[in-house]
């Protein structure tokens, strides 16, 4: 099955810098996804987008919908220990059937 | 509170076992979802439910087995014709099938076969 692009696979930042992660794919994609894990949970959504160009905000969280529809970035602004986690974009095709496309997660640390 | 639960937590089985994985939500979702996880991988899909009595396989199906003959509940089999059964397994649901339709997860359940 297809996945994701997602870049980069790990970060080590300190807490107050901003982040930036990006997923890519090679077709186009009707919904894009960005869910965050913890450890031995499930993922949680952080920002959902419908629509090429969109950009929406979830306090400091912000994500884009890419104009060509084969890409979206989720910024993080001044980082707190508690974003450390592991972050998944995921697409949709279209239609009525669920498929979800994962990529393979974006692990990051933060240093107090 | 309405939600997805997943039970047990953590299961443990021999090789050789079928195994059944609970899912159970209370949103009056119509939609549910098995996916699979491995360390340093995505989700991938293994089964979804649209509708009552219906499933269709998703992209690594092979090895497993579910029933939806409740809307609420939608447990996933682990055979043993599955090779690599160890894995940690997420539920999830959404109002419909749709695209813009939300997928919510469940806590997961960790499967190691010994």
């Amino acid at each position: 099955g297809q996945q994701l692009n997602q870049s980069p696979q790990s970060m080590f930042i300190q807490e107050g810098e901003d982040v930036s992660m990006n997923c890519t794919s090679s077709s186009i994609f009707n919904t894009w996804l960005w869910y965050k894990q913890d450890p031995g949970e499930g993922p949680v959504l952080l920002i959902a987008l419908y629509k090429a160009g969109e950009l929406t905000s979830n306090g400091r969280l912000t994500a884009q919908f890419g104009i060509t529809r084969k890409d979206s970035f989720l910024n993080i602004s001044a980082s707190i220990p508690s974003d450390v986690g592991i972050y998944f974009c995921a697409g949709h095709h279209g239609g009525s059937q669920g498929n979800l496309i994962f990529g393979k997660g974006t692990k990051l640390s933060v240093k107090p | 509170d309405g939600g997805i639960t997943q039970s047990p937590k953590y299961l443990f089985r021999k090789e050789g076992q079928n195994v059944t994985l609970s899912c159970e939500q209370n949103l009056n979702h119509d939609a549910m979802y098995w996916y699979r996880q491995d360390p340093g991988q995505g989700l991938r899909l293994i089964y979804y439910s649209q509708i009552v009595n219906d499933f269709q396989k998703g992209d690594i199906a092979e090895g497993y087995s579910v029933s939806r003959e409740k809307k609420e509940s939608f447990p996933l089999t682990v055979t043993s014709a599955q090779k690599n059964p160890t894995a940690f397994y997420l539920c999830a649901s959404s109002r419909q099938g749709g695209y813009t339709d939300t997928q919510y997860f469940g806590p997961g359940t960790r499967l190691t076969v010994l």
